[in-house]
């Protein structure tokens, strides 16, 4: 089973600021198959880039995604207040979907 | 837009079942997609638990495979999960979700609210 590392664990920042969140695989992920979601406190997650480096629908451009193999990276390049929530990213492999165990994006 | 609604019971005893339902509307459950389980354990991270193709097809996690079976009716336009021998450590929110093909990966972009269940005495 492939195993997802996010870090940091927690990332405090102000709005306005830039945000980098990683990802990495303990072996390597298709780009094709890795995906970041976006959860707030009390709602289900939302899809925010697939294949690495696409956004969804109604995904906003300061979202984005890059990486390759086993090092993935989710930037947001300016942050809105609505962005503090916890990041996930999820891989599948071998009929089979992991998690990240997340990173929280708390206002600095 | 395809909705989601998870339904079922929010308590059950240990060593139990649990049993839930997820109601599709605004499309078809027998679209080109999977339908999916995903929990998370309160104050934790994510996990998936399986997920079924309309014809039957299903995959399972598996850490979870030896007490999960997923099953669809598309009569109703409903899929649901079945988790034996549940214990405290099942104790989650539950999620009904779709993987949608984006290309050729598939991701769960439309996700139900979510149902806590509880396993107590």
């Amino acid at each position: 089973e492939i195993v997802l590392t996010q870090s940091p664990g927690t990332l405090s920042l102000s709005p306005g600021e830039r945000a980098t969140l990683s990802c990495r695989a303990s072996q390597s992920v298709s780009s094709t198959y890795l995906a970041w979601y976006q959860q707030k406190p009390g709602q289900a997650p939302r899809l925010l880039i697939y294949g690495a480096s696409s956004r969804a629908t109604g995904i906003p451009d300061r979202f984005s995604g890059s990486g390759s193999g086993t090092d993935f990276t989710l930037t947001i390049s300016r942050l809105e207040p609505e962005d503090f929530a916890v990041y996930y990213c999820q891989q599948y492999g071998s009929s089979s979907y992991t998690f990240g165990q997340g990173t929280k994006l708390e206002i600095k | 837009q395809v909705q989601l609604q998870e339904s079922g019971p929010g308590l059950v005893k240990p060593s139990g079942t649990l049993s839930l339902t997820c109601a599709v509307s605004g499309g078809s459950i027998s679209s080109y997609n999977w339908w999916n389980w995903v929990r998370q354990p309160p104050g934790k991270g994510l996990e998936w638990i399986g997920e079924i193709f309309h014809n039957g097809d299903t995959n399972y996690n598996a850490s979870l495979k030896s007490r999960v079976s997923i099953s669809v009716d598309k009569s109703k336009n409903q899929f649901s999960l079945t988790l034996t021998s549940v214990t405290v450590a099942d104790t989650a929110v539950y999620y009904c979700a779709r993987g949608f093909y984006y290309g050729s990966g598939c991701y769960h972009d439309s996700w139900g609210q979510g149902l806590l269940v509880t396993v107590s005495s």
